[in-house]
Order: C-alpha cells, then sequence, then structure tokens
C-alpha cells in the first residue's frame, strides 16, 4: 500500500474545463510537492509546501494553482489549460523540506491529458 | 544551479546479467545526497538507494551498488543479477541546498 495516494489516475480535459488534482499522504510528513513529468525531459519541480507554506513556486503558470490546506492533503487546481500541459503529475512527500537525507515518498501520479 | 545528467536513455540487459546505469552531476556544493529512484510501469517512484557525498563508501542495498566518484562528479548504479522485476526508469538525483534535482532518466529493459 502506498503511502501517498493521487486521484484520479487519469484525466482527460479541454482547454476550457477546471478540474482538480489531488494527493493525500498517511506519512506524517510536513513537506509536500507536485512534480511534472514529461517524455525526455528532467521532472520539473513545480510547488513545494512545507508545514503547509508554499516555499516554492517555480514559474509555474497561473493556470495552475496549488491548494494544501493540511500537511496531508494536496491540491492541484487546473484551468484553461494548454495541450502541452499534458504530462504524468506527481505528487511527492517527504518529513521535512529541509534535509539533504530527506527521502521523497511518491505517489503513482495523475495522466493528464488535455484535448 | 546543480544538474544531473543521465547519459543513455535506453539500456537492455540479459536475465541474471549485471548492467551499469551512468550518472554526473554538476554542483559547486561539498555536502549534498545522491539518490536513485525506480519507477515501474506503475508509474511510482521507488527510493533504490542513497549515497551521502561525505562517505567515501559505496553504498550498496542488496544487488544494487553505486559507484561513487566525487572528484568525478559520478554516480552509477550497478545491478546485479538482473531480474525481470527491475525493468523500469531510473533516475538518478541530487539533493544539496536546494531542491531534488532529477536527470531524464534511463529506460532499462530485462531479456528473459
Amino acid at each position: 500500500e502506498t503511502g501517498v495516494t493521487q486521484t484520479p489516475r487519469h484525466l482527460v480535459m479541454g482547454m476550457t474545463n477546471k478540474k482538480s488534482l489531488k494527493c493525500e499522504q498517511h506519512l506524517g510528513h510536513n513537506a509536500m510537492y507536485w512534480y511534472k513529468q514529461s517524455a525526455k525531459k528532467p521532472l520539473e519541480l513545480m510547488f513545494v509546501y512545507n508545514f503547509k507554506e508554499q516555499t516554492e513556486n517555480n514559474s509555474v503558470p497561473s493556470r495552475f494553482s496549488p491548494e494544501c490546506p493540511n500537511s496531508s492533503h494536496l491540491f492541484l487546481h487546473l484551468h484553461t489549460l494548454q495541450p502541452e500541459d499534458s504530462a504524468l503529475y506527481l505528487c511527492a512527500s517527504s518529513q521535512d523540506h529541509i534535509g539533504r537525507n530527506t527521502e521523497a515518498f511518491f505517489g503513482q501520479g495523475t495522466r493528464l491529458t488535455v484535448v | 544551479a546543480q544538474t544531473v545528467t543521465q547519459s543513455q536513455p535506453e539500456m537492455s540487459v540479459q536475465e541474471a546479467e549485471t548492467v551499469t546505469l551512468s550518472c554526473t552531476y554538476d554542483t559547486s556544493e561539498s555536502d549534498y545526497y545522491l539518490f536513485w529512484y525506480k519507477q515501474p510501469p506503475s508509474r511510482q517512484m521507488i527510493l533504490v538507494i542513497r549515497q551521502e557525498a561525505y562517505k567515501q563508501q559505496n553504498a550498496t542495498e542488496n544487488r544494487f551498488s553505486v559507484n561513487f566518484q566525487k572528484a568525478a562528479k559520478s554516480f552509477s548504479l550497478k545491478i546485479s543479477d538482473s531480474q525481470l522485476g527491475d525493468a523500469a526508469m531510473y533516475f538518478c538525483a541530487y539533493r544539496g541546498y536546494e531542491k531534488l534535482t532529477f536527470g531524464t532518466g534511463t529506460r532499462l529493459t530485462i531479456i528473459p
């Protein structure tokens, strides 16, 4: 059983739709992350939340809007996406965002297709 | 900014044989960790092995071991006695003061 759960596993949405990705971790971690995984590219860190506070936003377009209501839940709200936003979106968590030895635990991702 | 380079997009190995996946990185930091993650078809990234830069001894986890060459900034993964379940994407990652930085991955195929 994974400690990090993402829903939905697959999502197809039109460019005018609004949808949300959900991530939940059962590991008692304090940091949560959103990554974008595209083919033949390194994983791109999108957002970091540490103790529910957003600490990083790596120049992500405003059509992606994160929300972290508590340490266990992380959402990624999507609106007016473009076809190039189609990718695998991975959620991860770690004990904290500071320690270099901090291992990140990943969910199984949401495969997003924008049509 | 740190960069991680995996120069082998794809590798294949015969079952029960040994394979080595390459990774190089660029950094000016002296204190950092390096990781190898495995992403099977289920898509969930799983930590395989980690190495602290200050430790000269190469990390080992069962059939998985690393060859860490700090001066050369090289961090290769050796998989011994390859098994069908080892088929996956393998990502090298660097963690220093800033974020966890990943390479582009190597797709490993196991030939029965």
